[in-house]
């Protein structure tokens, strides 16, 4: 079935730096959407990228959409500690299914 | 308020029994799912379903069983078969109609089997 690969699955960066995540599927993607789980939480929605080429920004995060749709990544500028948590990007299952696959994460730990 | 829920948040099962994990939807959504969180693992999908009486089976459902009677609830039923049940369960719901909608998950069950 459907796969969708997330690297790195661990990051550590002191705060105010750079963090990016990265998403690839082995099929192309109707859409893909992003989730944020918090330590001891669930899985919050993000974002969601439906077109070729998508760059959607918030605040200080910003994510991608790749004009294949076989990838996608999120991109956090000066992180800072509220940004802990693992990302997960998340893709549909084929046409007429409403199935939903996870990669399995990126764990952002950040250094005050 | 709408919203998704999941008990008991902690449970505490012996080897060999079976045992059911609550969900609960009042959101209206068609779609309901069950993950298992594992550290490492990511959110692997168990089972999902897309209407009443109807559910798929997911990536892991071996040693898994689900029903959904009714819109608002898809319980989860860890058996005995299932060899390494100890996990954090994860049920979430969306909208169908369309596959662009975002999914909302309950808290959570941390299921320890001892």
């Amino acid at each position: 079935g459907q796969q969708v690969m997330q690297i790195p699955q661990y990051q550590h960066v002191q705060e105010g730096e750079d963090f990016t995540t990265y998403c690839n599927s082995s099929t192309t993607l109707s859409n893909i959407q992003w989730y944020k789980q918090r330590p001891g939480g669930h899985p919050v929605f993000l974002i969601q990228l439906v077109k070729s080429g998508e760059v959607k920004k918030q605040k200080r995060l910003t994510f991608q959409f790749g004009e294949a749709k076989k990838n996608s990544s999120l991109h956090i500028t000066a992180t800072q500690t509220t940004d802990v948590g693992t990302y997960f990007c998340a893709g549909p299952g084929g046409a007429g299914s409403y199935q939903l696959t996870f990669g399995k994460g990126t764990k952002l730990s950040v250094i005050p | 308020d709408g919203g998704i829920t999941q008990s008991p948040k902690y449970l505490f099962r012996k080897e060999g029994q079976n045992v059911t994990l609550s969900c609960e939807q009042n959101l209206n959504h068609d779609a309901m799912y069950w993950y298992r969180q594992d550290p490492g693992q990511g959110l692997r999908l168990i089972y999902y379903s897309q209407i009443v009486n109807d559910f798929q089976k997911g990536d892991i459902a071996e040693g898994y069983s689900v029903s959904r009677e009714k819109k608002e609830s898809f319980p989860l039923t860890v058996t005995s078969a299932q060899k390494n049940p100890t996990a954090f369960y994860l049920c979430a719901s969306k909208r169908t109609g369309t596959e662009n909608t975002e999914a909302f998950f309950g808290q959570g069950t941390r299921l320890t089997v001892v």
